[in-house]
């Protein structure tokens, strides 16, 4: 079946430093694919919409300065957090889909220190 | 207005006992698809079941059944003769329209806890 990765599965920084979190599809292609932010004990939050060759989309709330999306091809799909801080620390996962179906990553747990 | 109510945070059942987790929407489109994802603590999301709003029969995978009340927007899961490794957290989401390359929308989740 579809698989979605995501690289890497978790990271440990230093406040003020940037992250950068891969979502790959790994065999089909994705012209769209979705971010989401999952904090402890609560639910998965959309952050923002990758599509492919243009612009993401972002949800309400969401900075799109700090939150760095660029989907530079069929296959992957990068979040960057600039200048993290503790309090960007959570579970961030990505999906996509493949056929009308939907294929969530393994997700990213990132740690600011 | 939240378009995915689940209002169980937590729930308990024993062992080899069904249990049903509850979910409600919020809709006006016709087209709509709904699904209920398993997380267990590792964080990754199992997909469990799906059922489509023009689905006339509820959906079933194995152990899992959806309870779909279309005119009251609910959408239950049933989880037959729970096992320890069923316990989870689980979400109910929702997508619109159904089948289209639109992001899921999800409720807080109910927390799953089988006992021995």
């Amino acid at each position: 079946g579809a698989v979605v990765s995501q690289h890497p599965s978790w990271v440990i920084c230093k406040s003020g430093t940037s992250v950068k979190i891969e979502c790959r599809s790994l065999d089909f292609q994705a012209t769209t694919m979705f971010w989401y932010r999952q904090f402890p004990k609560q639910s998965l939050m959309l952050m923002a919409t990758s599509n492919e060759g243009s612009k993401a989309t972002y949800e309400q709330g969401v900075e799109k300065d700090k939150f760095l999306i660029n989907h530079a091809s069929l296959t992957l799909s990068t979040l960057t957090v600039t200048s993290a801080h503790p309090e960007d620390s959570s579970f961030y996962i990505c999906s996509a889909s493949p056929s009308g179906s939907l294929v969530f990553g393994p997700g990213t747990r990132l740690t600011v220190l | 207005a939240q378009k995915i109510t689940q209002t169980q945070p937590g729930m308990f059942v024993q062992e080899k006992e069904a249990v049903t987790l509850d979910c409600t929407y919020d809709t006006s489109d016709q087209s709509y698809g709904l699904f209920w994802y398993k997380q267990p603590s590792s964080g990754e999301m199992i997909f469990l079941i799906y059922q489509g709003s023009y689905d006339e029969q509820n959906a079933t995978e194995g152990r899992y059944s959806l309870n779909f009340q279309k005119a009251r927007k609910s959408a239950n899961l049933v989880i037959s003769a729970s096992q320890l490794g069923d316990s989870a957290m689980y979400f109910c989401a929702m997508r619109e329209p159904q089948g289209g390359n639109t992001p899921l929308v999800f409720g807080k989740g109910t927390r799953l806890s089988v006992i021995a």
